[in-house]
């Protein structure tokens, strides 16, 4: 079975600052990797979608990449501001089946 | 809709009655899925549809969880005899085409109770 871990579980950065969260998993054979955000109470977001194919995936200031035979993924949020602060989630696909992982809390201090 | 809804949005059962959780997916939306969130967890899958037909529910937990997707539009999980280990977030997603080849568009969740 597919496990998906992200590290680290929280994390606290002042307003401005660059940021990396990471994701790593143990089967490589996946369709695709899914970054989302999911806010209190809310559903999930998505925020970015990297097919098998592709290392990276760019939208404003967040940047995912991907890399398959590693196991690994990051997204990169460029000067963070406290609208990001949410908890993060990457899934993988390996089909019909999305695996999640537990989640990077983020906390951006003004 | 713009979104996937899902209905109720909150829902407390008493331990041993029936619950029937509703999702409708964003128009057109040809796959659907079923999770399921414990608190400070990432949602676990639970099934999968295809259009009317349920390709994969491998997810659900035993067979007092069962979800149906008749017209291939609005599906819905139903919890027979709940128990307090079912109180979680369920979740529901649609995408557009078939499975692992679109982004996934989240329902807000039912948070369902069990006392």
């Amino acid at each position: 079975k597919q496990e998906v871990t992200q590290i680290p579980a929280a994390l606290s950065v002042p307003e401005g600052e660059n940021l990396v969260l990471n994701c790593s998993f143990t089967d490589s054979a996946i369709y695709n990797l899914q970054w989302f955000r999911q806010d209190p109470g809310k559903g999930l977001t998505s925020l970015l979608l990297i097919q098998s194919s592709q290392r990276e995936q760019t939208s404003g200031r967040l940047n995912a990449s991907l890399d398959k035979s590693s196991g690994r993924s990051t997204l990169y949020i460029a000067a963070s501001q406290p609208g990001d602060s949410a908890t993060y989630l990457c899934a993988v696909n390996t089909g019909n089946q999305f695996y999640f992982g537990t989640g990077t809390s983020l906390t951006v201090i003004p | 809709g713009a979104g996937v809804s899902q209905s109720p949005r909150y829902k407390v059962a008493k331990r041993g009655q029936d619950v029937a959780l509703r999702c409708d997916p964003i128009s057109g939306h040809v796959s659907l899925f079923w999770y399921q969130q414990a608190l400070g967890q990432g949602p676990e899958f639970l099934t999968y549809f295809q259009n009317e037909a349920q390709l994969d529910k491998s997810g659900l937990p035993s067979d007092r969880f069962f979800a149906e997707r008749p017209e291939g539009s609005v599906s819905t999980l139903k919890i027979q005899r709940t128990q307090q280990e079912d109180s979680a977030v369920y979740l529901c997603a649609s995408s557009f085409g078939l499975a692992g080849n679109y982004e996934q568009y989240f329902g807000p969740g039912t948070r369902l109770t069990v006392t």
